[in-house]
């Protein structure tokens, strides 16, 4: 099925590990988003890519790295994992910046930090 | 600083009630969206909103927007327990790459 697919769903990770999260979409979109999202705090962009090439920072990015590895994947890395991120990050695209058909999001990756 | 405010942020209706969720924004813009999320599920879209007088109706869900008073509505039409999610509205602000500003979300409880 065409969408967004993102790896893992679930993880676990010890304070100061390191990990990287994938996404990879199908339906030839050019612009591609990872967000978080807390409790009460409904989701938060933390890096985007506009299209294949270009990254750029959103509103939360400190302790985040990003790659757009070509135009249907783009990873999450977290080079030393600490407590406060733990959340559940989702990963969207869409066609393209003028939003007509809004986001397509992945399932989530449920991540805890302990 | 750009804000996008729901309220309220939790609801307890009865089947067969009618209901409002409102969504100010404080930036310029012209396209809102609705989307839906069930427990531990990935947020689904509902409504794409792009220009000012927009309305949409998808079943007992009805979402309008007015660019000039800033305000989005998701009205519900007497509601079953099936609506039970948590809905966000979210702004995209004009002159941005469509990168979307979310709301904190309304959780919605349909009881009987």
């Amino acid at each position: 099925n065409a969408g967004v697919t993102q790896t893992p769903k679930f993880q676990v990770l010890k304070t100061g590990q390191s990990m990287t999260l994938q996404c990879a979409q199908d339906m030839n979109h050019n612009s591609m988003y990872w967000y978080r999202q807390d409790p009460g705090m409904g989701l938060r962009l933390i890096y985007y890519s506009a299209s294949e090439g270009t990254t750029d920072k959103g509103e939360v990015p400190n302790g985040y790295n990003v790659s757009r590895l070509n135009k249907r994947e783009f990873s999450l890395r977290l080079e030393s994992a600490a407590p406060s991120q733990t959340s559940v990050y989702f990963c969207a695209s869409s066609e393209d910046p003028r939003q007509v058909y809004g986001y397509t999001f992945g399932s989530g990756t449920r991540l805890t930090v302990v | 600083e750009l804000k996008v405010e729901q309220n309220p942020l939790f609801l307890s209706m009865q089947e067969g009630k009618n209901y409002t969720i409102y969504c100010n924004y404080s930036t310029t813009s012209d396209r809102l969206y609705w989307y839906r999320q069930d427990p531990g599920k990935s947020l689904e879209s509902l409504f794409v909103l792009l220009s000012n007088g927009a309305v949409k109706q998808e079943g007992r869900l009805m979402a309008s927007l007015d660019t000039k008073a800033r305000l989005s509505t998701l009205h519900i039409t007497a509601a079953v327990h099936d609506l039970s999610a948590t809905y966000f509205c979210a702004v995209d602000p004009r002159g941005s790459q469509g990168n979307l500003i979310f709301g904190k979300g309304t959780k919605l409880s349909v009881k009987p």
